[in-house]
């Protein structure tokens, strides 16, 4: 069985630019969520995609978004790039399933790392 | 709202010793699930245990185990007979009950073993 893929694994851009990173999740995974993880602020989540519907979204500023398709891959856009949005942007998918006691593993991809100059 | 709190940026151990590594968290619900993850130098995060809250009984993996207090908040991570292998990051993150994802976690504790 597949994991989790995240392209592109390394690019580098300048300020102001903006940046588009794609995530396929493990197949039959409905749920997609996205964080950032740098030296200082560690990890930190930014949102999360279900049947492509953002479920919960964390504290970023508008210029992070994303979206799911119906098959369940997802990308996350950040535009008018800062140098600190330099980070490893990880994406992990999981089994969503109905209320209860699921204990939502999640499976993360090697990241996408983003270099801002 | 919700913190963890991993206290020890950075552990050694010697090859085939035991060490443990220690969280804690703050959360005012009942309902969560409390995990460890690793991630080696290769930076895919893998999930090394979990535990419900509810459950008294603490959670083992092999070679991994934990010691869950929920009243003093307190979830460390206990690695056995450690291996070259178990060299990584090692996080502690949290999760609130029902359908949401979103994981709220530690800065990481670096572990390293010695041959």
């Amino acid at each position: 069985k597949a994991g989790v893929t995240q392209t592109p694994r390394y690019l580098i851009k300048t300020r102001g630019q903006q940046v588009t990173l794609s995530c396929s999740p493990i197949s039959g995974h409905r749920s997609v969520s996205w964080y950032q993880q740098t030296p200082g602020q560690g990890l930190q989540f930014l949102f999360e995609y279900f049947s492509e519907t953002q479920r919960n979204k964390g504290n970023f500023p508008g210029r992070f978004s994303g979206r799911q398709f119906s098959n369940s891959r997802s990308e996350m856009n950040v535009s008018t790039l800062e140098l600190g949005d330099s980070a490893l942007y990880l994406c992990a998918s999981s089994l969503a399933g109905l209320a209860g006691k699921n204990t939502g593993e999640l499976f993360f991809g090697e990241g996408s790392r983003l270099t801002v100059l | 709202a919700q913190t963890v709190t991993q206290s020890q940026p950075e552990m050694s151990v010697q090859e085939a010793e035991t060490v443990t590594l220690s969280c804690t968290y703050d959360t005012s619900e009942s309902d969560y699930y409390l995990f460890w993850y690793k991630q080696p130098p290769s930076r895919q995060m893998i999930l090394v245990i979990r535990q419900e809250a509810y459950k008294q009984q603490n959670a083992t993996e092999n070679r991994f185990s934990v010691n869950f207090q929920k009243a003093a908040k307190s979830f460390s991570l206990k690695i056995s007979d450690s291996q070259l292998g178990d060299a990584a990051m090692y996080f502690c993150a949290y999760r609130r009950g029902g359908n949401n994802r979103k994981l709220i976690w530690g800065l990481g504790t670096s572990l390293a073993v010695n041959p």
